[in-house]
């Protein structure tokens, strides 16, 4: 099982540009949570999806980002005309179900130049 | 929402000694608290969890504790060796079993020295 896959690990974008992150849930595993980790500070709840449906948005911020998970592919979060303030770690997790141990992936590091 | 606090920001111990990191949480409706250890640049790996049902628990070196009425949550890491090294992060999430909406507190660097 080649556990949570996130890319790319490192990203670069200008300001204004669009950053899109790509999750692929463990095997087996049909619940993804996106968290956000700025400099020196614990990870922040997004949002948790299922196959084809957003369950909980309420971390989301209310513009310019979005996240999906389709029926065949993997989960993207998608941040569009990025800021300065987006620069941080995007970790996502997969689970078995809402109860089970969530399995992170290695993150990817956005950076906003 | 939940709130969780979590002391020491750092913490430098010798190998041998023990390491106690502790929480606290706002919301009383959390009933799972699981604790994740983060080497640097890698993704954070649960390492103990514990439910409000119960009041410790022990994997080997480490343990965990609760105290629901205080509202606080302790790792303890005996024996620690240098590979302890690592940001550890507590984490709380709220009741009805669901353990996705976890809200973690800002780490605690641990630092264990030869």
């Amino acid at each position: 099982n080649a556990g949570v896959m996130q890319n790319p690990r490192h990203l670069v974008r200008r300001r204004g540009q669009e950053a899109r992150l790509r999750c692929s849930p463990m095997k087996g595993h049909s619940h993804v949570y996106w968290y956000r980790q700025l400099p020196e500070e614990g990870l922040k709840f997004m949002v948790y999806l299922q196959k084809e449906n957003i369950i909980d948005e309420s971390g989301m911020p209310k513009e310019r980002f979005s996240a999906e998970f389709p029926k065949e592919g993997p989960s993207i979060l998608r941040i569009q005309q990025v800021v300065r303030g987006d620069s941080a770690a995007y970790f996502c997790a997969s689970s078995r179900d809402r109860v089970a141990e969530a399995f992170f992936g290695q993150g990817t590091r956005l950076t906003v130049v | 929402g939940e709130n969780v606090e979590q002391h020491p920001s750092t913490l430098s111990v010798q190998e041998g000694d023990s390491a106690v990191i502790k929480c606290t949480y706002s919301d009383s409706a959390s009933n799972y608290f699981p604790w994740y250890k983060q080497e640097l640049g890698k993704r954070p790996q649960l390492i103990i969890d514990i439910r409000s049902n119960v009041g410790e628990k022990k994997d080997q070196r480490i343990a965990v504790t609760l105290n629901k009425t205080a509202k606080h949550f302790s790792l303890h890491i005996t024996e620690t060796q240098p590979e302890d090294s690592a940001v550890y992060f507590c984490a709380a999430s709220p009741s009805g079993g669901s353990n996705y909406k976890l809200t973690f507190g800002k780490g605690t660097l641990l630092t264990v020295n030869p």
